[in-house]
């Protein structure tokens, strides 16, 4: 099946600094991928739709300054966490559309100290 | 607008019992719905989904749910729970031809021996 992949899986980081997470589908092409976030015990919160070579879409209360989305390629997104604080600290995870399916990538665990 | 309702955060059955986890959608079009698993600190995994066809789907890990458009619902069940069962699990929808995805709450299963 398809696969997915997300670096780095866990990252720590201080308050004030900017992390990169990347996601990368391996075996196929995605013109579209999303990002969500998952609060601890919750469900997944759509973030934003990232489509290669164009702006990515974000979703209500998401500010798109602070994270930052990039889809340079059919098999790459970057979510760019920026000027990140502690609550900004989360479990943070990737998609890869193919046809009407959704791809998981295994998630980023991000703390801010 | 879609919606995904999972009826009850957590389960608990025994081991080797019935599970049923339940999930109802509101959707204004035929919708695709899937099931997904998750384990503490990865992504989702896909368990079975519907899309046109046969309403009652099989997937893997024995589990199975039937689409009832009646009642719009997408219910999940497995004849004998197992000890690795014990997991997130997650109803969700997207509209046909749609390109977002909405999640229910989820609904955490335990198996107790």
């Amino acid at each position: 099946g398809a696969v997915v992949s997300q670096h780095p899986s866990r990252v720590i980081c201080k308050s004030g600094t900017s992390v990169k997470i990347e996601c990368r589908s391996l075996d196929f092409q995605a013109t579209t991928m999303f990002w969500y976030r998952q609060f601890p015990k919750k469900s997944l919160m759509l973030m934003a739709t990232s489509n290669e070579g164009s702006k990515a879409t974000y979703e209500q209360g998401v500010e798109k300054d602070k994270f930052l989305i990039n889809h340079a390629s059919l098999t790459l997104s970057t979510l760019t966490v920026t000027s990140a604080h502690p609550e900004d600290s989360s479990f943070y995870i990737c998609s890869a559309r193919f046809s009407y399916e959704q791809y998981f990538g295994p998630g980023t665990r991000l703390t801010v100290t | 607008a879609q919606s995904v309702t999972q009826l009850g955060s957590h389960v608990s059955v025994s081991e080797g019992a019935l599970v049923l986890l339940r999930c109802n959608y509101s959707s204004s079009v035929p919708p695709y719905l899937f099931w997904y698993v998750q384990y503490p600190n990865q992504g989702l995994q896909l368990l079975l989904k519907y899309t046109t066809g046969a309403t009652l789907v099989k997937g893997i890990n024995g589990f199975e749910a039937e689409f009832k458009k009646s009642e719009t619902s997408f219910h999940l069940t497995k004849p004998s729970a197992h000890m690795s069962d014990a997991a997130e699990y997650f109803c969700a929808v997207t509209i046909t031809g749609g390109f977002k995805t909405i999640f229910g709450a989820g609904t955490r299963l335990f198996v107790k021996a």
